[in-house]
């Protein structure tokens, strides 16, 4: 089954310990890219990724950190999480840059205290 | 950057009625997509539709690109169909999204 599985789905944690998120998709997707979820604000893109070792921010992209070392996974890390960071994550993946629909994984709900 | 109006910003339906929601973009754009967000939080590509007409049993989809609008139509809703819809466009390489119409469908 074609899909994008992120991992927590929930993580309540503390102010400066250091999280990551991982992100995977079975599609053979060029493109991938996190977005943050915020009551009131929408939807934003935090980070995305046109390729493997291709990275570039998005319109958050403060306090955040993304890697693409394999095609299929696309981490998200917060090196120092702050209580502005409690947010619903999501990642997704499209055939390529602007082509085909995106998917989205199941989110993943953090809470920093 | 590209900015993304939706509307209705909340639609209360009654089981069987059609509805027209709307999403009216600043710019051109490479593509544009139609998302329902259920109320468990997941997001689901409904459509994919840059330009033209689709149809997807009681959805469809209509983009006018020339015009800068998209229409997406839900006919004989169902409870089911409650949750959030989010229009979003791509332009150069961001995926810009609308603030959503909330759906709540009656019994």
């Amino acid at each position: 089954e074609a899909q994008v599985t992120q991992n927590p789905r929930y993580l309540i944690t503390v102010t400066g310990k250091k999280l990551t998120v991982t992100c995977s998709q079975n599609m053979n997707h060029e493109y991938m890219s996190w977005y943050r979820q915020d009551p009131g604000l929408g939807l934003r893109q935090i980070y995305y990724s046109m390729n493997v070792e291709v990275t570039d921010k998005g319109d958050v992209p403060e306090g955040y950190k993304v890697s693409r070392k394999e095609k299929r996974n696309f981490p998200l890390i917060l090196e120092s999480p702050s209580p502005n960071q409690t947010s619903l994550y999501f990642c997704a993946s499209s055939p390529g840059q602007g082509v085909g629909p995106q998917h989205f994984g199941d989110g993943t709900r953090l809470s920093i205290l | 950057g590209i900015q993304v109006e939706q509307s209705p910003p909340d639609l209360i339906l009654q089981e069987g009625a059609n509805s027209t929601l709307r999403c009216n973009f600043s710019d051109s754009v490479n593509n544009l997509q139609w998302f329902h967000q259920n109320p468990w939080g997941q997001l689901i590509n409904l459509f994919y539709i840059p330009s033209g007409t689709k149809q997807n049993g009681r959805l469809s989809a209509t983009t006018v690109a020339t015009e800068r609008y998209s229409l997406l139509y839900i006919s004989s809703s169902q409870t089911t169909d409650s949750g959030v819809y989010f229009c979003a466009v791509t332009s150069g390489s961001r995926l810009t999204f609308g603030e959503g119409t909330q759906l709540t469908v009656n019994p």
